[in-house]
């Protein structure tokens, strides 16, 4: 059964850091890998999502990369701003099902 | 594209009463849905996966005569807490594929409040 381990579980850092989440899973044979956010009392925003035979993405400050034979894939983001506080998920989809982290809560503060 | 909806946004509803759910893919036709809960400060737990015109899946520990699970078309599944209570309150969020080696998309949520 896959297991999807994040770390940290909660991080607090000042405005304008570089920071990186990390996620690990315990089945290398996946389809993909999806970070997502999500604000309290809502549902997820995906953030990026990158195919079991990619190495990474990017989309504007946030970088992912995959490192599948390792069961790793870590988050970048860049230049933290406040309004990247949120809770961010990690999944990786196998067969049919998607299995979560529990998310690494992320405070940045002015 | 790929958009999916949950209606409603939030329900409030009393012991013992049942409440309906649905997820709708509005721009393409899903193969597969999937039904997942949220506990307050805890990830996304899957509930049940369903195939249109088919029985759907359940994961272990879920109840399937509680929460019961209809996939009546390429579009639309719906989910019925049955005789809710009040350990029923949690977040429920659907999600659709159009093919299961890519993307699936998630709905916004419902929030479920039994008293």
């Amino acid at each position: 059964k896959q297991e999807v381990t994040q770390i940290p579980a909660a991080l607090s850092v000042p405005e304008g850091e570089n920071l990186v989440l990390n996620c690990s899973f315990t089945d290398s044979a996946i389809y993909n890998l999806q970070w997502f956010r999500q604000d309290p009392g809502k549902g997820l925003t995906s953030l990026l999502l990158i195919q079991s035979s990619q190495r990474e993405q990017t989309s504007g400050r946030l970088n992912a990369s995959l490192d599948k034979s390792s069961g790793r894939s870590t988050l970048y983001i860049a230049a933290s701003q406040p309004g990247d506080s949120a809770t961010y998920l990690c999944a990786v989809k196998g067969y049919s099902t998607l299995t979560f982290g529990k998310g690494t809560m992320l405070l940045v503060s002015p | 594209g790929a958009v999916v909806s949950q209606h409603p946004s939030w329900v409030i509803c009393k012991s013992g009463t049942s409440v309906k759910i649905e997820c709708r893919s509005l721009d393409f036709q899903a193969t597969t849905m999937f039904w997942y809960r949220q506990f307050p400060k805890q990830s996304l737990m899957l509930m049940a996966t369903s195939n249109e015109g088919s029985k759907a899946t359940y994961e272990q520990g879920v109840e399937k005569d509680k929460f019961l699970i209809n996939h009546a078309s390429l579009t639309l599944s719906t989910l019925t807490v049955t005789s809710a209570h009040p350990e029923d309150s949690s977040f429920y969020i659907c999600s659709a594929d159009r093919d299961s080696a890519y993307e699936q998309y998630f709905g916004p949520g419902t929030r479920l409040t039994v008293t």
